[in-house]
């Protein structure tokens, strides 16, 4: 299994460009989730997907857009990057079942500069 | 904002016991404790979850206190490559975590 893999990995953009993080996951995991993290800072939840079809939005959704028409993957879309969403964007997924905890499994993360 | 305060930064030497502590006097009944930490860049890692029992595995062990308000992280015996940033976070389902700014933890050679 290859686990949670994000691309790309290094991204610049101009301020007002758009663009899409790619997240993917082989564990057939029904949940999936975008977090940033700035600088010394914790993880912050950007989206959600509970399952195929189905979003909603975390703490910090404003200037992103997500969607899950598969269970494999969750992309992130950059509407018009500003330089605030300068930050590193982790993936994560984990399973779902009759038990309530699965492990979150993170992806290697991309890192966004915004000029 | 997160449920939990941790100390900013830890010491430990090499060899032994890193004691990471958590309070979380506001945690509800059916609210979990989970423990994850971030090596460097990376994306952050699974180490322990726990209710109200202690829990131990092959990382670590977590201690809660019968009151559930606040909780200890054991790495027994830490190496090197356990210097991390160890986050605390409380949560009843596992998924939409809010994470704190964590422990730096500084394992000493």
């Amino acid at each position: 299994n290859a686990g949670v893999t994000q691309t790309p990995k290094f991204q610049v953009l101009k301020t007002g460009q758009s663009m899409t993080l790619q997240c993917a996951q082989d564990m057939n995991h029904e949940y999936m989730s975008w977090y940033r993290q700035d600088p010394g800072m914790g993880l912050r939840l950007i989206h959600y997907s509970v399952g195929a079809g189905i979003t909603d939005q975390g703490e910090v959704p404003n200037g992103y857009n997500v969607s899950r028409s598969t269970t494999e993957d969750f992309p992130l879309r950059l509407l018009s990057a500003a330089p605030s969403q300068t930050s590193v964007y982790f993936c994560a997924s984990s399973g779902s079942g009759d038990y309530n905890y699965n492990e979150q499994f993170f992806g290697p993360g991309t890192r966004l500069t915004v000029l | 904002d997160a449920k939990t305060t941790q100390p900013p930064s830890m010491d430990c030497a090499e060899g032994r016991a890193a004691n990471l502590p958590c309070n979380h006097s506001t945690i509800s009944g059916n609210e979990y404790v989970y423990w994850y930490r971030q090596i460097h860049s990376q994306g952050p890692q699974y180490i322990i979850h726990g209710l109200k029992n202690n829990e131990t595995n092959e990382m670590a062990s977590l201690i809660i206190t019968e009151d559930r308000k606040s909780s200890t992280l054991i790495l027994p015996h830490a190496t090197l490559r356990d210097t991390a940033v160890y986050y605390c976070i409380v949560e009843n389902y596992g998924q939409n975590f809010v994470f704190g700014p964590g422990t730096r933890l500084s394992v000493l050679p």
